[in-house]
């Protein structure tokens, strides 16, 4: 079976700090990958999303940033973070190449306090 | 317009009753829709998928799609305190959605009340 995992579970960053969050998808291949921001009492907002090694697509331009270096493996970075950064930062993965069947499935996600 | 739209409610629902979620949408090319359980600080579930008209059941859920009037709808039987949570609505348009990304409303936060 699949499982998604995110670390750090929780993190307090000061302003300006870097950032660092992981994701990791175990038992799927060439899984297309999603970062989420949700802010508090907000919904989800797509951060990032990558059909494969290498390829990372932007949804909105902001002071974050994500790279794929191994397959089944999401990073999302920031090198100076901002109070607005605040938020539970989710992972998603789907079966890639499928048109109808495209469920996603979240990680447990990362609560991120900018201070 | 937004895409997908949702009551962010609260819908309060005595314990025992029936809870019916409401999503409408606005591309008509839509052909996949989810519905997603978040309680409160954890992540999204998948607990319904639908791709055709009518309905679906699983359990003490109901999903209900109409392609013509572009609307999905959930509905919890037997409502239990452990149904109190936001309910998420999400869509796929595979003309508009490269990389299989969903569209997430804001959605419905359901109360039941013992």
């Amino acid at each position: 079976s699949q499982t998604i995992h995110q670390w750090p579970a929780t993190l307090v960053q000061p302003v300006g700090s870097p950032l660092s969050l992981e994701c990791t998808v175990e038992g799927t291949s060439n899984p297309n990958l999603y970062w989420y921001r949700q802010a508090a009492g907000r919904g989800l907002q797509l951060l990032f999303y990558s059909v494969g090694i290498g390829q990372i697509s932007s949804e909105v331009p902001q002071n974050l940033s994500a790279s794929r270096p191994q397959d089944r493996q999401f990073i999302l970075s920031s090198k100076k973070l901002l109070l607005s950064d605040s938020g539970f930062y989710l992972c998603a993965w789907s079966v890639s190449g499928r048109q109808v069947y495209n469920e996603q499935f979240f990680g447990p996600g990362t609560r991120l306090t900018v201070l | 317009q937004k895409e997908v739209e949702q009551n962010s409610g609260p819908l309060s629902v005595p314990e025992g009753a029936i809870a019916s979620l409401n999503c409408t949408y606005s591309d008509r090319g839509s052909q996949s829709f989810f519905w997603y359980r978040q309680y409160s600080g954890k992540s999204p579930e998948l607990i319904m998928s639908i791709y055709s008209n009518g309905d679906k059941e699983d359990g003490r859920f109901t999903a209900q799609l109409n392609k013509a009037s572009q609307y999905v709808s959930l509905l919890i039987r037997d409502s239990q305190p452990s149904d109190s949570a936001t309910y998420l609505c999400a869509v796929y348009s595979p003309f508009k959605a490269a990389g299989n990304k969903l569209t997430f409303g804001g959605g419905t936060r359901v109360l039941v009340k013992p």
